[in-house]
């Protein structure tokens, strides 16, 4: 089955700075990468999504990468505020849709004033 | 609803007993899936319905757990002889549709089970 890695597990920056968080997958069948944000005691939220047949896609000051033959996609996010502190999770599924993802392990990231 | 609904939020039950865990996906969704959240951890897979049917329940660890979606709406998870291990939040999520181009997954809030 899929196995999806996610690093680095905490990430602390300043207010304004960028946030990059990784996630390499091991299933060169999957085909849709979603990124979830959940704050402490909340539900996931997709902030983003990507699928394989495009490389890189951006909202706002949210874009995701990815790189199929290294299997690894990235969530970068810039000019970074307090209220983007929270658990961040990449997930990736075979089925192009949101049926049988695997997710990492999550991020939490901490934004200083 | 404006939302996924779960109920209970919190559920505290003893090890051995029987519980059922309730999901309102979104009107209209016609895709349903259930994750477990251990903490610390991401969401793992457990069941997703299209419509009334299990499409895929390769998630459920054992047969302890089935889950029913008897309208093609409400969903239930049920788990018997509750052990310790199945401690843990269990997230129901929603989407349009469970193919591809109707993606986008709305999850509840969840049920925290603690079984002491």
């Amino acid at each position: 089955g899929e196995n999806v890695e996610q690093h680095p597990s905490t990430l602390s920056v300043q207010e304004g700075d960028s946030a990059v968080i990784k996630c390499t997958y091991s299933d060169s069948a999957s085909n849709y990468f979603p990124w979830y944000k959940q704050e402490l005691g909340k539900r996931p939220q997709l902030i983003i999504d990507i699928r394989s047949n495009v490389g890189e896609k951006k909202d706002q000051r949210i874009a995701v990468t990815l790189n199929k033959t290294a299997k690894h996609f990235s969530l970068h996010i810039t000019e970074t505020q307090p209220e983007d502190s929270a658990v961040y999770f990449c997930a990736a599924s075979f089925s192009g849709s949101a049926r049988q993802l695997t997710f990492g392990s999550g991020t939490q990231l901490t934004v200083l004033p | 609803g404006a939302g996924v609904s779960q109920t209970p939020s919190n559920k505290v039950t003893e090890k051995g007993k029987y519980v059922e865990l309730r999901c309102d996906p979104i009107s209209g969704h016609t895709a349903l899936y259930w994750y477990r959240q251990s903490l610390g951890q991401g969401p793992e897979f457990l069941i997703y319905f299209q419509g009334t049917g299990a499409a895929d329940d390769s998630g459920l660890p054992n047969d302890r757990f089935f889950a029913v979606r008897p309208e093609g709406s409400v969903s239930t998870l049920k788990i018997q002889r509750t052990e310790r291990g199945d401690s843990a939040v269990y997230l129901c999520a929603s989407s349009l549709t469970g193919v591809r181009g109707q993606t986008e997954a709305f999850f509840g809030q969840g049920t925290r089970l603690t079984v002491v």
